[in-house]
């Protein structure tokens, strides 16, 4: 099961947007609404932030937003804020003999 | 919210056996949840190891399958995951976590585990 792609980097200004994409298959990203988002501080506990495809937890600002079509799934951060520099990965669910597959990463970057 | 903590030895011998614990707070691992290890090496992506339900029910990442055991201490409220047979591509940054309903919700911060002479 390969990693779902996505761009190493990503960068905006205070107040911009970034949009992430995650690439998978039909096997995975494309076939289930299972796909989650998670935003990694280096030396932290990454933290979930979109889950399902759409839904953000609990505490998790509407800035952040989640949407998928097709085989493709995307993470937009709005109204960017110095904190949300991190790395971000995305996760499908990819069925019972291979189960979970993690994205490659992004790199976001506050300029 | 639950507090995951990753523990155990940070070197490890090429050929030996990686093992780690990961000890549950603030919920108990008898909860309805599949508890998850994932890795991260050195300047890639994150990998899914595999996961263990309290019953003991386990599945596992198809490409470590053969080298992976995921266990579970109910008395200690922990859970632990050892790997046979490492190489030098088993350095990471492994990372315990709670999964259930297709995510990932609570993690623990991470410990480094290097293979290495």
């Amino acid at each position: 099961q390969s990693a779902l792609t996505q761009p190493p980097s990503a960068s905006g200004s205070p107040g911009q947007s970034v949009t992430i994409s995650c690439t998978g298959t039909s096997s995975d990203v494309g076939g289930y609404i299972f796909v989650s988002w998670y935003q990694h501080h280096p030396g932290k506990a990454p933290k979930l932030i979109i889950y399902e495809v759409s839904k953000r937890p609990s505490g998790v600002p509407d800035r952040f937003s989640g949407s998928k079509s097709g085989n493709t799934a995307s993470l937009t951060v709005s109204g960017l804020q110095t904190e949300d520099e991190a790395d971000y990965y995305c996760s499908s669910y990819a069925g019972g003999n291979n189960f979970y597959v993690f994205g490659t990463g992004t790199k976001v970057t506050v300029l | 919210q639950v507090q995951l903590q990753e523990s155990g030895p940070g070197l490890v011998k090429p050929s030996g056996t990686l093992s780690l614990t990961c000890a549950v707070s603030g919920g108990s691992i008898s909860d309805n949840n599949w508890w998850t290890w994932v890795r991260q090496p050195p300047e890639k992506g994150l990998e899914w190891i595999g996961e263990i339900y309290h019953s003991g029910s386990t599945n596992y990442n198809p490409s470590l399958k053969s080298r992976v055991t995921i266990s579970v201490d109910k008395s200690k409220n922990q859970f632990s995951l050892k790997l046979i047979s490492v190489t030098a591509a088993d350095t990471a940054v492994y990372y315990c976590a709670r999964g259930g309903g297709y995510l990932f919700d609570d993690w623990g911060q991470g410990t480094l585990v290097t293979v290495s002479s």
